[in-house]
């Protein structure tokens, strides 16, 4: 079942910060999140994994709650180069490989 | 440099024509995926493959065949099924399809329908 992201959209100014959320309804082994600019692929950012275990990038940071099935990306003192449309994917194994459930996104437009 | 690409960058069908989207990665990845992304939306999974000569079908099969004769390569049918193909092709390989590996995806193929 496809997890659901929060907000759809956001506008924010350089410099400020943003929250993107990524609920699920089944239980969570790993989170995926991705970056896509207009008409490009998607950029691996983060992964989190049940217990803690993290890797990503320098900039970006995320949270997982496996109790609230949950996963939250925080982007602080933003900048241009971050806009794009974010995507969490969470990840299940199905005969042995990795199957990832895309959310819809969040549309996320830094202005000057 | 390694990487995954993916040709055709943009690609017409007509109707009642089948066409194959290439796939090719040099990462010596296990297991690769292909994606399916309509505007606005996010991307939904066609099939996977976890290893040579073996995949999987996604949440969208339907009017879809891939092949996996080699472990660089795992090219996609849009076949004549497919009543509304118009979309995004991604396609995506990971090391060992392991529930902690990291997805790379390729640049893409636009298929439009003429």
């Amino acid at each position: 079942q496809q997890p659901v992201q929060s907000p759809q959209a956001v506008i924010l100014r350089e410099g400020e910060d943003a929250v993107i959320n990524c609920s699920s309804s089944k239980a969570l082994y790993s989170v995926h999140w991705y970056r896509q600019k207009h008409g490009e692929a998607p950029v691996f950012l983060m992964i989190l994994l049940k217990g803690g275990e993290q890797k990503g990038h320098e900039k970006i940071s995320a949270s997982f709650n496996e109790k609230k099935q949950q996963s939250s990306l925080y982007l602080t003192a933003s900048q241009l180069s971050y806009s794009g449309t974010y995507f969490c994917g969470t990840a299940s194994l199905v005969q042995g490989a990795q199957k990832l459930v895309f959310g819809q996104g969040t549309r996320l437009t830094i202005n000057p | 440099d390694g990487g995954i690409t993916q040709s055709p960058k943009y690609l017409f069908r007509k109707e009642g024509q089948n066409v194959t989207l290439s796939c090719e990665q040099n990462l010596n990845h296990d297991a690769m995926y292909w994606y399916r992304q309509d505007p606005g939306q996010g991307l939904r999974l066609i099939y996977y493959s976890q290893i040579v000569n073996d995949f999987q079908k996604g949440d969208i099969a339907e009017g879809y065949s891939v092949s996996r004769e080699k472990k660089e390569s795992f090219p996609l049918t849009v076949t004549s099924a497919q009543k509304n193909p118009t979309a995004f092709y991604l396609c995506a390989s990971s090391d060992t399809g392991s529930i902690r590996e990291t997805q790379y995806f390729g640049p893409g193929t636009r298929l439009l329908v003429l």
